[in-house]
């Protein structure tokens, strides 16, 4: 059983413009997530994170939404750059779970120039 | 963000012989450090908990007396590949949380012939 998904394995975008990857869950036990981005035969490295009790969090070029009710969250990147092209995992973990990250399956960005 | 390092960054080994990884956060300690194993093309795999002092917690499926792990140290942990066969071929990372976003370390590619 899944709890993380990332339903879109690739997503091509055009430098300059948004990119927007989106990732559900299942556990309604989770309460804090995580995206991350990894280049391959490299460990994955994180770009942002958002608390339950947040439906926003916003970093430089980055911005994680989450709906609680729809169990749903997306990374905006904006805008897009070629370096951004890399595998992006979003992640989830529960308070007591010695936060133990739960994966999606990952998407690939390619942001063509 | 914090650091955490892995070595050795790759290794090959022959069928039946032994092989440690280390992982280390560097500017902060660690109770608690995770290890990952990636397949081609294919999500982060949690193998197990590292617990600083005490025993490791093992996901379902993954062999305890196979992939033994040891954190001596708030600062290091090491997974040991024990009777390696080239199914164990495979990427390995580890994690490490000083708050609730884990930083993975580089990862190690092991080869198994």
């Amino acid at each position: 059983d899944q709890q993380v998904k990332q339903n879109s394995p690739s997503l091509s975008v055009q430098e300059g413009r948004i990119s927007i990857l989106n990732c559900d869950y299942t556990n309604s036990m989770f309460d804090y997530f995580l995206w991350y981005k990894k280049y391959p035969a490299e460990g994955p490295t994180f770009l942002i994170s958002i608390s339950s009790i947040k439906d926003k969090n916003e970093d430089g070029r980055f911005t994680v939404f989450l709906n609680k009710s729809a169990k749903h969250l997306s990374l905006h990147i904006v805008p897009s750059q070629p370096g951004d092209s890399a595998v992006y995992f979003c992640a989830a973990s529960a308070e007591g779970s010695a936060r133990q990250l739960t994966f999606g399956s990952g998407t690939q960005l390619t942001v063509l120039p | 963000g914090a650091v955490v390092s892995q070595h050795p960054s790759w290794v090959i080994c022959k069928s039946g012989t032994s092989v440690k990884i280390e992982c280390r956060s560097l500017d902060f300690q660690a109770t608690t450090m995770f290890w990952y194993r990636q397949f081609p093309k294919q999500s982060l795999m949690l193998m197990a908990t590292s617990n600083e002092g005490s025993k490791a917690t093992y996901e379902q499926g993954v062999e305890k007396d196979k992939f033994l792990i040891n954190h001596a140290s708030l600062t290091l942990s090491t997974l040991t590949v024990t009777s390696a066969h080239p199914e164990d071929s495979s990427f390995y990372i580890c994690s490490a949380a000083p708050a609730h976003e884990q930083f993975f370390g580089p990862g190690t590619r092991l080869t198994v012939l």
